[in-house]
């Protein structure tokens, strides 16, 4: 079966430091990789989208950036955090129409 | 644009009765969509997929319609426990270009009174 992993749990940065939030998914190959933001009350935004390896696609204009660098790891990073990238971040990935998510990170920037 | 809403208000009920939340939608129309719960501090989780050409769908004490009319979804929990609370969210089909993508309601937050 297939499951997807998230690290860290939490994670507490001043501003203007760098970010790197991690994903990997187990059980199956070559999936479509997803990262979301969820702020304290508003739905799930669809930050970064990836079909491929290498191959991604922003849906909002930000302060953050995404990489593939292997086909079941997909990985957000900003060089400079902003209080406004505090949120809690989902990745997950689709087998067909259904999505799957992973555990989340809770990030808070102080 | 799009617009998808659901009732932000929490919504409570005494257990065994039947919860009804509701999703609506504006300026799309969506080849499925989609039910998902999300425990506090915890990913989605799939529940239920509806198609447009389908009027209901079942799953154990879940039931979900979908009317391309009225633009809406409505999501039953019958027999409800306390163990059902949780915040529910829907999601429609935004699939471009052959890729799946998603658009997600803000969640209704479910209490069941014991």
């Amino acid at each position: 079966s297939q499951t997807i992993h998230q690290w860290p749990a939490t994670l507490v940065q001043p501003v203007g430091s760098p970010l790197s939030l991690e994903c990997t998914v187990e059980g199956t190959s070559n999936p479509n990789l997803y990262w979301y933001r969820q702020a304290a009350g508003r739905g799930l935004q669809l930050l970064f989208y990836s079909v491929g390896i290498g191959q991604i696609s922003s849906e909002v204009p930000q302060n953050l950036s995404a990489s593939r660098p292997q086909d079941r790891q997909f990985i957000l990073s900003s060089k400079k955090l902003l209080l406004s990238d505090s949120g809690f971040y989902l990745c997950a990935f689709s087998l067909g129409e259904t999505q799957y998510f992973g555990p989340g990170t809770r990030l808070l920037v102080l | 644009s799009q617009k998808i809403e659901q009732n932000s208000e929490a919504l409570n009920i005494q257990e065994g009765k039947t919860a009804t939340l509701t999703c609506n939608y504006t300026n799309y129309s969506p080849a499925y969509l989609q039910w998902y719960r999300q425990d506090p501090g915890r990913g989605p989780v799939f529940l239920l997929l509806i198609r447009e050409n389908e009027k209901e769908k079942r799953k154990e004490r879940l039931k979900v319609t979908f009317d391309t009319t009225l633009k809406q979804s409505l999501f039953h929990i019958t027999a409800s426990q306390p163990a059902d609370s949780a915040t529910y969210l829907c999601a429609l089909d935004h699939t471009t270009s052959g890729t799946y993508k998603y658009i997600f309601g803000t969640g209704t937050r479910l209490k069941v009174l014991a």
